[in-house]
């Protein structure tokens, strides 16, 4: 079946560690976003890329990093320069054009001890 | 910079009808959309209004004025399972990316 595949679904990581988040999507979808989540919050932006080998910051890019070298694929690096990095991260996908409609993984949780 | 604002909780009895509002601050607005989500879960896609109007979807409907930069979801027949986190989102022309707005939490009573 199509959709976006996020792993891992926990994830824990001491102070200091870099952590990559995996996001792959079969939609043949062009664009890639990825959404931080705190407890009680909306989503807000972390990065998008709209085709291969770009990419955009988002309203909160800084301690985060991504690379898009396949299109089917858009991990998320959180360095250990992000103050705060526990969080409920979505990873999300859409195609080109004016539908308003984002297809979203299950999400990853990560927490640092 | 972008807004939206909605109310953060409504509580509504099983069988009735609710609406929850959605205003917004968007420059180079597109259309707004509105997104379900269940406790731990991700955000799943209700509607789309690019037009001012009515869009009618099963039980859902999403309404839009562009003049007024408002919109809202109206949620008939409510059943227990509706009970979620609605989020309204804009789209605008900074690219495909949505802002989301903090949510509205629904609690569906009998």
């Amino acid at each position: 079946d199509g959709g976006i595949t996020q792993s891992p679904k926990y994830l824990f990581r001491k102070e200091g560690q870099n952590v990559t988040l995996s996001c792959e999507q079969n939609l043949n979808h062009d664009a890639m976003y990825w959404y931080r989540q705190d407890p009680g919050q909306g989503l807000r932006l972390i990065y998008y890329s709209q085709i291969v080998n770009d990419f955009q910051k988002g309203d909160i890019a800084e301690g985060y990093s991504v690379s898009r070298e396949k299109k089917e694929s858009f991990p998320l690096t959180v360095t250990s320069a992000q103050k705060n990095p526990t969080a409920f991260y979505l990873c999300a996908s859409t195609g080109l054009g004016n539908t308003g409609e984002l297809f979203f993984g299950e999400g990853s949780r990560l927490t640092v001890l | 910079g972008q807004s939206l604002e909605q109310p953060s909780e409504v509580t509504a009895v099983e069988g009735a009808i609710v609406q929850i509002n959605c205003t917004y601050q968007t420059s180079g607005f597109y259309g707004l959309s509105w997104y379900q989500q269940h406790d731990g879960g991700a955000p799943t896609f209700l509607s789309y209004n690019a037009l001012d109007g009515l869009e009618e979807t099963g039980r859902f409907s999403s309404f839009l004025s562009r003049s007024d930069s408002y919109g809202y979801l109206l949620l008939q027949e409510l059943q227990m399972k509706d009970s979620a986190s609605y989020f309204c989102a804009a789209k605008a022309n900074s690219g495909y990316a949505l802002n989301f707005g903090k949510g509205t939490s629904l609690l569906v009573t009998p």
